[in-house]
């Protein structure tokens, strides 16, 4: 199995601040990621898909990068709306797996 | 608009079975590159990705629990079960299922999810 190790496990950041969270697979898994945002008590929501597109609806301080087994989700500016959960995903190969996440929290 | 919805238990006993049905609508089982997922989260932790059934009634499933897992689909009822045997406390969790199409391996969107308690 592909592991996903995802770090840090959380971050403190202000209003308005820039946050970088990374993500590294086991093994080469090309472009094949994805990033999901999850607040408490509700479903994840996808964010980011094939590394690096943006799915429809999510704001465009949301990027992601990177391909291999190195992968980056940025947050330009972060909004209130954005302290979180965030997981990256494995889309490469059976099983599918996640990371352990990365809580954004309120600084 | 593509919603799931998970229906089922909300306490199991140990070593019972687990019946899970992920009630969809918005798109079809039947469509090529269809796909549904089960994805569960225990209290706390993170996302654990459990299994997928595909509009070719091909199925994949979790290494460490595959021997335990079933999942199936009626595509006349626009449902996909999954169950589970032998349920233990650590399987407490919220479970849920997510669609996917042949773009890729990724889950959107997600049914709300239900929790369900494993416990005496």
């Amino acid at each position: 199995d592909i592991q996903m190790t995802q770090s840090p496990s959380s971050v403190s950041a202000s209003l308005g601040d820039r946050v970088t969270i990374t993500c590294r697979a086991s093994q080469g898994i090309s472009s094949w990621l994805a990033w999901y945002q999850q607040k408490p008590g509700k479903a994840p929501k996808l964010l980011i898909y094939a590394a690096s597109s943006l799915q429809s609806g999510v704001p465009s301080r949301f990027s992601g990068s990177g391909s291999g087994t190195d992968f980056t989700l940025t947050i330009s500016s972060l909004q209130p709306e954005d302290f979180a959960t965030y997981y990256c995903q494995q889309a490469n190969s059976f099983p599918l797996t996640f990371g352990g996440g990365t809580k954004v929290e309120i600084k | 608009q593509v919603t799931l919805k998970v229906s089922g238990p909300a306490l199991v006993k140990p070593t019972q079975t687990l019946t899970l049905t992920c009630t969809f609508s918005g798109f079809s089982l039947s469509t090529g590159g269809v796909r549904v997922s089960w994805i569960r989260q225990p209290p706390g932790k993170a996302l654990e990705w459990l299994a997928r059934i595909d509009w070719d009634d091909d199925k994949f499933y979790s290494t460490s629990l595959k021997t335990r897992l079933t999942v199936s689909k009626d595509t006349s009822k626009n449902q996909v079960v999954l169950t589970m045997t032998n349920m233990d406390p650590v399987d407490t969790a919220t479970y849920y299922c997510a669609s996917s199409k042949r773009d890729g391996n990724w889950f959107d969107p997600w049914g709300q999810g239900t929790l369900v308690t494993v416990s005496s």
